[in-house]
Protein backbone atom coordinates (compact mmCIF):
# COMPACT_ATOMS: atom_id res chain seq x y z
CA UNK A 1 0.00 0.00 0.00
CA UNK A 2 0.96 3.67 -0.66
CA UNK A 3 2.28 5.52 1.93
CA UNK A 4 2.67 9.14 2.25
CA UNK A 5 4.99 10.75 5.42
CA UNK A 6 5.30 14.23 6.50
CA UNK A 7 8.31 14.50 9.20
CA UNK A 8 7.55 17.77 10.37
CA UNK A 9 3.99 18.53 12.41
CA UNK A 10 5.48 22.26 12.79
CA UNK A 11 7.66 24.78 10.91
CA UNK A 12 7.82 28.33 11.14
CA UNK A 13 9.39 30.91 8.96
CA UNK A 14 9.73 34.92 9.23
CA UNK A 15 7.63 36.86 6.73
CA UNK A 16 9.33 37.42 3.37
CA UNK A 17 11.73 34.49 4.08
CA UNK A 18 11.91 31.07 2.67
CA UNK A 19 10.69 27.61 3.51
CA UNK A 20 10.92 23.84 2.57
CA UNK A 21 8.06 21.84 3.64
CA UNK A 22 9.47 18.17 3.71
CA UNK A 23 7.33 14.89 2.27
CA UNK A 24 8.44 11.19 1.08
CA UNK A 25 5.89 8.57 -0.28
CA UNK A 26 6.31 4.46 -0.77
CA UNK A 27 5.29 3.33 -4.07
CA UNK A 28 6.53 0.64 -6.47
CA UNK A 29 3.94 2.15 -9.23
CA UNK A 30 5.83 4.06 -11.37
CA UNK A 31 3.11 6.61 -12.77
CA UNK A 32 1.55 8.83 -10.60
CA UNK A 33 0.42 11.95 -9.33
CA UNK A 34 1.61 14.04 -6.39
CA UNK A 35 -0.16 17.09 -4.53
CA UNK A 36 0.23 19.77 -2.04
CA UNK A 37 -2.68 21.16 -0.32
CA UNK A 38 -3.04 24.08 1.96
CA UNK A 39 -5.75 24.13 4.52
CA UNK A 40 -5.97 27.38 6.18
CA UNK A 41 -7.72 28.03 9.28
CA UNK A 42 -11.12 28.27 7.12
CA UNK A 43 -10.55 24.33 6.67
CA UNK A 44 -11.01 24.80 3.25
CA UNK A 45 -8.81 22.31 1.20
CA UNK A 46 -6.94 24.15 -1.49
CA UNK A 47 -4.33 22.68 -4.08
CA UNK A 48 -1.70 24.43 -3.73
CA UNK A 49 0.49 22.35 -6.64
CA UNK A 50 0.49 19.19 -8.71
CA UNK A 51 3.35 17.05 -10.04
CA UNK A 52 3.13 14.41 -12.53
CA UNK A 53 5.68 11.55 -12.06
CA UNK A 54 6.81 10.97 -15.68
CA UNK A 55 7.73 14.72 -15.80
CA UNK A 56 10.93 15.05 -14.51
CA UNK A 57 10.86 18.65 -14.57
CA UNK A 58 9.65 20.59 -11.00
CA UNK A 59 6.52 21.95 -11.44
CA UNK A 60 5.89 25.75 -9.84
CA UNK A 61 3.64 28.14 -9.50
CA UNK A 62 4.60 31.49 -9.10
CA UNK A 63 6.14 31.36 -5.53
CA UNK A 64 5.59 27.70 -5.18
CA UNK A 65 7.71 25.26 -6.44
CA UNK A 66 8.71 21.82 -5.78
CA UNK A 67 11.66 19.53 -5.73
CA UNK A 68 10.50 16.40 -7.04
CA UNK A 69 13.04 13.25 -6.46
CA UNK A 70 11.46 10.08 -7.89
CA UNK A 71 14.06 8.05 -7.25
CA UNK A 72 14.37 9.31 -3.42
CA UNK A 73 10.80 9.31 -3.12
CA UNK A 74 10.84 12.56 -2.04
CA UNK A 75 8.57 15.75 -2.99
CA UNK A 76 9.03 18.62 -1.31
CA UNK A 77 7.30 22.31 -1.57
CA UNK A 78 9.35 25.34 -1.47
CA UNK A 79 7.83 28.42 -0.76
CA UNK A 80 10.12 31.21 -1.36
CA UNK A 81 9.05 35.70 0.07
CA UNK A 82 6.51 33.95 2.39
CA UNK A 83 3.42 35.55 3.80
CA UNK A 84 1.26 35.83 5.94
CA UNK A 85 -1.56 34.79 4.26
CA UNK A 86 1.05 31.40 3.59
CA UNK A 87 0.23 30.57 7.62
CA UNK A 88 -1.83 27.10 7.41
CA UNK A 89 -1.64 23.05 7.58
CA UNK A 90 -0.25 21.78 4.70
CA UNK A 91 -0.33 18.17 3.53
CA UNK A 92 1.27 16.28 0.79
CA UNK A 93 -0.70 13.44 -1.19
CA UNK A 94 -0.32 10.79 -3.47
CA UNK A 95 -2.43 9.23 -6.40
CA UNK A 96 -2.11 6.26 -8.72
CA UNK A 97 -2.44 7.54 -12.35
CA UNK A 98 -3.75 4.33 -13.87
CA UNK A 99 -7.69 4.57 -14.95
CA UNK A 100 -10.25 3.76 -12.33
CA UNK A 101 -7.35 4.69 -9.39
CA UNK A 102 -9.08 7.18 -7.80
CA UNK A 103 -7.86 7.50 -4.03
CA UNK A 104 -5.74 10.03 -2.47
CA UNK A 105 -3.33 9.35 0.22
CA UNK A 106 -2.33 12.08 2.33
CA UNK A 107 0.44 12.62 4.85
CA UNK A 108 0.20 13.74 8.17
CA UNK A 109 0.45 17.53 7.41
CA UNK A 110 2.91 20.25 8.62
CA UNK A 111 1.63 23.36 10.20
CA UNK A 112 3.19 26.25 8.70
CA UNK A 113 3.51 29.81 10.79
CA UNK A 114 4.48 32.59 9.53
CA UNK A 115 6.15 35.21 11.92
CA UNK A 116 5.32 39.27 10.76
CA UNK B 1 -14.02 26.58 -12.37
CA UNK B 2 -14.55 23.33 -10.14
CA UNK B 3 -16.53 24.68 -6.90
CA UNK B 4 -17.38 22.24 -4.71
CA UNK B 5 -20.27 23.58 -2.10
CA UNK B 6 -21.49 21.41 1.49
CA UNK B 7 -24.19 21.89 2.99
CA UNK B 8 -24.84 22.65 6.03
CA UNK B 9 -21.22 24.13 7.31
CA UNK B 10 -22.49 23.70 10.92
CA UNK B 11 -25.25 21.30 12.37
CA UNK B 12 -25.79 20.22 16.07
CA UNK B 13 -28.02 17.70 15.88
CA UNK B 14 -29.30 14.77 19.55
CA UNK B 15 -27.78 11.76 20.50
CA UNK B 16 -29.59 9.04 18.31
CA UNK B 17 -31.07 11.27 15.58
CA UNK B 18 -29.90 11.04 11.87
CA UNK B 19 -28.67 14.10 10.41
CA UNK B 20 -28.02 14.49 6.28
CA UNK B 21 -24.89 16.50 4.72
CA UNK B 22 -24.65 17.37 1.20
CA UNK B 23 -22.32 17.99 -1.38
CA UNK B 24 -22.53 19.46 -4.88
CA UNK B 25 -20.61 19.90 -7.24
CA UNK B 26 -21.65 23.22 -8.90
CA UNK B 27 -19.82 24.00 -12.40
CA UNK B 28 -18.99 20.55 -13.27
CA UNK B 29 -19.96 16.99 -13.35
CA UNK B 30 -18.65 14.87 -10.88
CA UNK B 31 -18.00 11.26 -11.66
CA UNK B 32 -16.58 10.65 -8.06
CA UNK B 33 -17.39 11.92 -4.78
CA UNK B 34 -15.51 11.27 -2.27
CA UNK B 35 -16.55 12.01 1.58
CA UNK B 36 -13.41 12.31 4.10
CA UNK B 37 -13.31 12.84 8.16
CA UNK B 38 -10.95 15.10 9.74
CA UNK B 39 -10.21 15.53 13.27
CA UNK B 40 -8.10 18.19 15.23
CA UNK B 41 -5.19 18.58 14.33
CA UNK B 42 -5.02 15.18 11.90
CA UNK B 43 -4.92 14.45 8.29
CA UNK B 44 -7.94 13.57 6.61
CA UNK B 45 -8.87 9.97 6.88
CA UNK B 46 -11.32 8.69 3.55
CA UNK B 47 -14.13 7.21 4.61
CA UNK B 48 -15.79 6.45 1.03
CA UNK B 49 -15.69 7.02 -2.46
CA UNK B 50 -19.08 6.70 -4.98
CA UNK B 51 -19.82 7.01 -8.23
CA UNK B 52 -22.33 8.49 -9.77
CA UNK B 53 -25.34 5.54 -10.16
CA UNK B 54 -23.54 2.79 -7.96
CA UNK B 55 -23.01 1.86 -4.85
CA UNK B 56 -20.25 3.72 -2.58
CA UNK B 57 -17.17 2.25 -1.88
CA UNK B 58 -16.13 1.99 2.18
CA UNK B 59 -13.29 2.44 3.91
CA UNK B 60 -11.94 -0.53 5.90
CA UNK B 61 -13.19 0.09 9.50
CA UNK B 62 -15.96 2.50 8.49
CA UNK B 63 -19.16 1.11 9.34
CA UNK B 64 -21.86 1.11 6.20
CA UNK B 65 -24.94 1.39 7.97
CA UNK B 66 -23.93 4.09 9.58
CA UNK B 67 -22.53 6.36 7.35
CA UNK B 68 -25.26 6.03 4.56
CA UNK B 69 -23.90 7.97 1.04
CA UNK B 70 -26.38 8.41 -1.76
CA UNK B 71 -24.67 9.69 -4.99
CA UNK B 72 -27.56 9.92 -7.03
CA UNK B 73 -26.68 12.46 -10.00
CA UNK B 74 -23.47 14.13 -11.44
CA UNK B 75 -23.68 16.96 -9.42
CA UNK B 76 -24.83 16.01 -5.69
CA UNK B 77 -23.61 13.00 -2.92
CA UNK B 78 -25.27 12.40 0.83
CA UNK B 79 -23.98 11.65 3.31
CA UNK B 80 -26.57 10.88 6.32
CA UNK B 81 -25.11 9.93 9.53
CA UNK B 82 -27.62 7.60 11.26
CA UNK B 83 -28.45 7.36 14.59
CA UNK B 84 -25.44 9.86 15.88
CA UNK B 85 -23.54 9.60 18.88
CA UNK B 86 -20.96 11.76 20.29
CA UNK B 87 -18.15 10.37 19.36
CA UNK B 88 -19.24 11.32 15.55
CA UNK B 89 -18.82 14.96 16.40
CA UNK B 90 -16.42 15.34 13.85
CA UNK B 91 -15.44 17.50 10.19
CA UNK B 92 -16.87 16.06 7.49
CA UNK B 93 -15.17 16.82 4.29
CA UNK B 94 -16.71 16.19 0.63
CA UNK B 95 -14.63 16.24 -2.80
CA UNK B 96 -15.41 15.86 -6.21
CA UNK B 97 -13.30 14.64 -9.47
CA UNK B 98 -14.25 14.76 -13.00
CA UNK B 99 -12.65 11.93 -14.02
CA UNK B 100 -9.66 11.18 -15.99
CA UNK B 101 -6.03 12.65 -14.60
CA UNK B 102 -8.10 15.58 -13.28
CA UNK B 103 -7.65 16.39 -9.43
CA UNK B 104 -9.73 16.01 -6.59
CA UNK B 105 -12.05 19.19 -5.63
CA UNK B 106 -12.68 19.90 -2.19
CA UNK B 107 -15.70 21.35 -0.35
CA UNK B 108 -15.72 23.97 2.44
CA UNK B 109 -16.45 21.06 4.92
CA UNK B 110 -19.53 20.75 7.79
CA UNK B 111 -18.87 20.55 11.67
CA UNK B 112 -20.94 18.31 12.70
CA UNK B 113 -21.41 18.00 16.75
CA UNK B 114 -23.70 15.54 18.26
CA UNK B 115 -25.07 16.58 22.15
Amino acid sequence: AQTVTQSQPEMSVQEAETVTLSCTYDTSESDYYLFWYKQPPSRQMILVIRQEAYKQQNATENRFSVNFQKAAKSFSLKISDSQLGDAAMYFCAYRRASEGAQKLVFGQGTRLTINP
Amino acid sequence: GAVVSQHPSRVICKSGTSVKIECRSLDFQATTMFWYRQFPKQSLMLMATSNEGSKATYEQGVEKDKFLINHASLTLSTLTVTSAHPEDSSFYICSARRGGKYEQYFGPGTRLTVT
